[in-house]
């Protein structure tokens, strides 16, 4: 069974940074795409971010780009998002997710998503 | 980026009716267009992916259908589980791209 587990959420006031990270387990995780899915208070969803199996080849929402790094370690099973000069809009609920296709590319198609973690950026 | 609008963005419905969301895109996106459902504090779950490939696990009463900039879900049958929002979401390019969700109330 595929398990998506996100940790990192919390309050940080506008301007810092945090870094989120997901365990992923009962798949081989190297062989997938990963992304970064929000949802803001009340809102609908926002693709984030994503990262091909090896890390090569990565991208990012407007609103994020510059901001947030999006990145992973196949030998820990995780992905991870770095997001600094955090602002109020950032706000959201965060979840992990799993692409649906293997090898090299990504279809931009999330067949398995994790619980989620919340942050809350606020002076 | 491509914009998503689905309508409506809540409608009604009774156990056992037939329920129809359709999702409109402002560039062709051929058949990359995907459904998902989400129940309130979950994560969405993936129920239709190039526009009518219904996922492993997923009710037969979900269908999809569509191609170009014009799709469609239908619920056959609407049952109390069903009750939740649901989204739609272009694989087509990157960003990818979501709808703004619809409601369905009973």
């Amino acid at each position: 069974e595929v398990r998506l587990e996100e940790a990192g959420g919390r309050l940080v006031q506008p301007g810092r940074s945090l870094r989120l990270s997901c365990a992923a387990s009962g798949f081989t995780f190297d062989d997938f795409a990963m992304h970064w899915v929000r949802q803001g208070p009340g809102k609908g969803l926002e693709w984030v971010s994503g990262i091909t199996w090896d890390g090569g080849r990565t991208g990012y929402a407007d609103s994020v780009t510059g901001r947030f790094t999006i990145s992973r370690d196949n030998a820990r099973n995780s992905l991870y998002l770095q997001m600094n000069s955090l602002t109020t809009e950032d706000t959201a609920f965060y979840f992990c997710a799993k692409d649906i296709l293997g090898g090299s590319g990504w279809y931009g198609i999330f067949d398995s998503w994790g619980r989620g973690t919340q942050v809350t950026v606020s002076p | 980026d491509i914009q998503m609008t689905q309508s409506p963005s809540s409608l009604s419905a009774s156990i056992g009716d037939r329920v129809t969301i359709t999702c409109r895109t402002s560039q062709s996106v051929n058949n990359y267009l995907n459904w998902y459902q989400q129940e309130p504090g979950k994560a969405p779950k993936l129920l239709i992916y190039s526009a009518s490939s219904v996922q492993s696990g997923v009710s037969s009463r979900f269908s999809g259908r569509g191609s170009g900039t014009d799709f469609s879900l239908t619920i056959n049958g609407v049952q109390s589980e069903d009750f939740v929002t649901y989204y739609c979401q272009q694989s087509f390019s990157s960003p990818w791209t979501f709808g703004q969700g619809t409601k369905v109330d009973i």
